[in-house]
């Protein structure tokens, strides 16, 4: 099965208002990257955590591995934050492997 | 600071056609390299890796291969493409202290077999 399982699939929010991004992962993960890809394919990168909570503007990203979860929140949409948000995980070892999960499709409407 | 630059940023090829796509890395010694595909609509999968020059190992198999003729260069071909290699391909880098450090990735080659 899938390593890196990401919910919701789509998200629509209003102008200012926010909502929470999520990955399980199905075993042990060192750290986890979240990316934004906008319409032109590029993706960028927003967090990266081996643990924790970070926070850039109006976006915070936690990552616990014990628990094996982690998550994005947004707050305050802007309609520029709409696009195809991917969670994914290093899960260590020699293999250099980062896992994706299936992404999330946010549409922000004014 | 590091740009990483691919090429070509789009291609339309014909079935049975050769294919190599290109992506250099500048202002990083001894990069992590990586080549990733997309399909329409899709998630990223993991193709290619590679951690020094002459050195390349695959994840997974899709008729497609890699090399690191430079410390700063990763290309990927094929000698006959498929339907199935159209899509989305991006060359990604690492900094060269392990396996879990941050990726960035670069704009991205998109192709169209038809």
């Amino acid at each position: 099965g899938d390593q890196v399982e990401q919910s919701p699939s789509a998200l629509s929010l209003h102008e200012g208002t926010g909502s929470a991004l999520r990955c399980n992962f199905t075993t042990t993960m060192r750290a986890v990257q979240w990316f934004q890809q906008n319409s032109r394919g590029s993706l960028i990168n927003l967090f990266y955590l081996a643990s924790g909570t970070k926070e850039n503007g109006r976006l915070k990203s936690t990552f616990n591995s014990k628990e094996s979860y982690s998550t994005l929140h947004i707050r305050d949409a802007q309609l520029e934050d709409s696009g195809t948000y991917f969670c994914a995980a290093h899960s260590g070892g020699s293999n250099y492997k980062l896992t994706f999960g299936k992404g999330t499709l946010l549409t922000v409407t004014p | 600071a590091q740009t990483i630059h691919q090429w070509p940023v789009a291609e339309i090829k014909a079935v049975g056609s050769p294919l190599s796509l290109g992506c250099t890395i500048k202002g990083k010694s001894s990069p992590n390299l990586y080549w990733y595909w997309q399909a329409t609509g899709g998630t990223l999968q993991q193709l290619f890796y590679s951690i020094t020059v002459g050195q390349v190992e695959s994840v997974v198999q899709l008729n497609l291969s890699a090399s690191r003729p430079k410390d700063d260069q990763f290309i990927l071909s094929t000698e006959k493409l498929l339907l199935s290699h159209s899509g989305f391909y991006l060359c990604a880098w690492s900094p060269p202290k392990g396996w879990d450090t941050e990726v960035f990735f670069g704009k991205g080659t998109r192709l169209t077999v038809v």
